[in-house]
């Protein structure tokens, strides 16, 4: 089943420890997107991909880095996790950048850093 | 660039009756507009989009909405609700390369 698939599915970490979170599709879409999503903020912009080899600053991208070296992965890393990091992390994907793709959503995976 | 307002954080229905869901636009130029729904612990699935045409779009799981410009509106609805229809809904107009969601709006549909 074509779609996105985000690992792991939830973890816990100790502040201070890096963390890579995994972003695999398999639509040949050539955007991808990391998104966080606390209560009662929505989701929020982490970083952007537009195609292999390039990626973006979103809305809140400190503490965050990702690299997009073929056009199906896109891995989200935490150099070094805070407590303000817990969250869930959407992976996403659209065929295209611009405003009126539809973007697909992986499963998130669920942060705490304690 | 264009803004949404969810003006209801929660909206309650019982299960068979109408479901509507609003939105509010603000927006220079032509509007964009996308619903997505969110089911509990699930990611976020697109529900359906207003680019261009017919007012009245039609979407999935028997979701539609009607695109109105003199109220600036896009409210979402559903004839008959179903329990299953108890999700966080998003109203997101996309502004250059990102959607932007706000808090969403919480339906509950009580059997």
């Amino acid at each position: 089943i074509a779609g996105i698939t985000q690992a792991p599915t939830s973890q816990i970490l100790a502040a201070g420890r890096r963390m890579t979170l995994r972003c695999t599709q398999d639509m040949r879409h050539n955007a991808m997107y990391w998104y966080r999503q606390d209560l009662g903020l929505g989701l929020r912009l982490i970083h952007y991909s537009n195609t292999a080899g390039t990626t973006g600053k979103g809305e809140v991208p400190d503490g965050y880095s990702v690299s997009r070296a073929n056009t199906d992965d896109f891995p989200l890393t935490l150099a070094s996790a805070v407590p303000s990091q817990t969250s869930v992390y959407f992976c996403a994907s659209s065929p295209a950048r611009g405003g009126t793709d539809t973007q697909y959503f992986g499963p998130g995976t669920r942060l705490t850093v304690l | 660039a264009q803004s949404v307002a969810q003006p209801e954080d929660q909206v309650n229905v019982a299960e068979g009756n109408p479901l509507t869901v609003k939105c509010t636009y603000s927006v220079s130029g032509n509007p964009y507009l996308f619903w997505y729904v969110q089911y509990p612990n699930r990611g976020l699935q697109f529900l359906l989009k207003y680019i261009t045409g017919d007012n009245l779009v039609k979407g999935s799981y028997g979701f539609e909405a009607e695109f109105n410009k003199s109220q600036t509106s896009f409210h979402l609805k559903k004839p008959s609700a179903l329990v299953s229809d108890s999700a966080l809904y998003f109203c997101a107009p996309p502004n250059d390369y990102k959607l932007s969601f706000g808090a969403g709006t919480t339906v509950t549909v009580r059997a």
